[in-house]
């Protein structure tokens, strides 16, 4: 049973360039959920779905920052543009419902020069 | 919010011995404590969880305990081997059920 897949795995990118991460959910789940882990921060949650829909964005960081979910396979997370700062790892999590065991994805290591 | 502090930062233990990592949170309508292990490269798997209504959790070689009065839970590996050797995390619900704060994180290493 396949479990959450990102991609890419890895991203390097130059200051100002477009980035754009995805995630495929766990079948059948229905809350989806972007965090980032940085050494400083560590695990912060970015965005939270709920039935495709965006519940709780207080946790992006700025404008640049956006995310979907058109269907309830897919989202991603974009950032417009990229900052050194923005390096981090970032991860997609699934769960049934929101209160749910939150199952996450490999991440994606992102490094923005 | 939620805010969760976990603590030692690093564990270094004999292989065979138990690993105890303990985290204090600050909501007290928090009943929801999930721990998370995760190892280089790889997203936080959840290894084991517990809800408010019970005190303590076992399953095999790792339990979990909550203290709702002193508000603080801990997790607890006996007969550790050079596989436990991760960085786990423990986690709460803040503001809402969603929105785990999760704890800094403890690197446990397991000596052969």
């Amino acid at each position: 049973d396949a479990g959450v897949i990102q991609s890419p795995r890895h991203e390097v990118t130059e200051m100002g360039q477009e980035v754009t991460l995805r995630c495929k959910p766990i079948s059948g789940h229905n809350s989806l959920f972007w965090y980032r882990q940085t050494m400083m921060r560590g695990l912060e949650l970015l965005i939270y779905f709920n039935n495709n829909v965006p519940i709780d964005d207080s946790g992006m960081p700025e404008d640049r920052f956006s995310a979907k979910m058109p269907n309830a396979s897919f989202s991603t997370l974009k950032i417009q543009p990229s900052e050194p700062r923005d390096s981090a790892v970032y991860f997609c999590a699934s769960s049934w419902g929101q209160t749910d065991t939150q199952y996450f994805g490999p991440g994606t290591r992102l490094t923005v020069l | 919010g939620e805010n969760v502090e976990q603590h030692p930062s690093t564990l270094s233990v004999q292989e065979g011995d138990s690993a105890v990592i303990k985290c204090t949170y600050s909501d007290s309508a928090s009943n929801y404590f999930p721990w998370y292990k995760q190892e280089l490269g790889k997203g936080p798997q959840l290894i084991i969880d517990i809800r408010s209504n019970v005190g303590e959790k076992k399953d095999q070689r790792i339990a979990v305990t909550l203290n709702k009065t002193a508000k603080h839970f801990s997790l607890h590996i006996t007969e550790t081997q050079p596989e436990d050797s991760a960085v786990y995390f423990c986690a709460a619900p803040g503001d809402w059920d969603y929105k785990l704060s999760f704890g800094a994180g403890t690197t446990v290493t397991v000596r052969a």
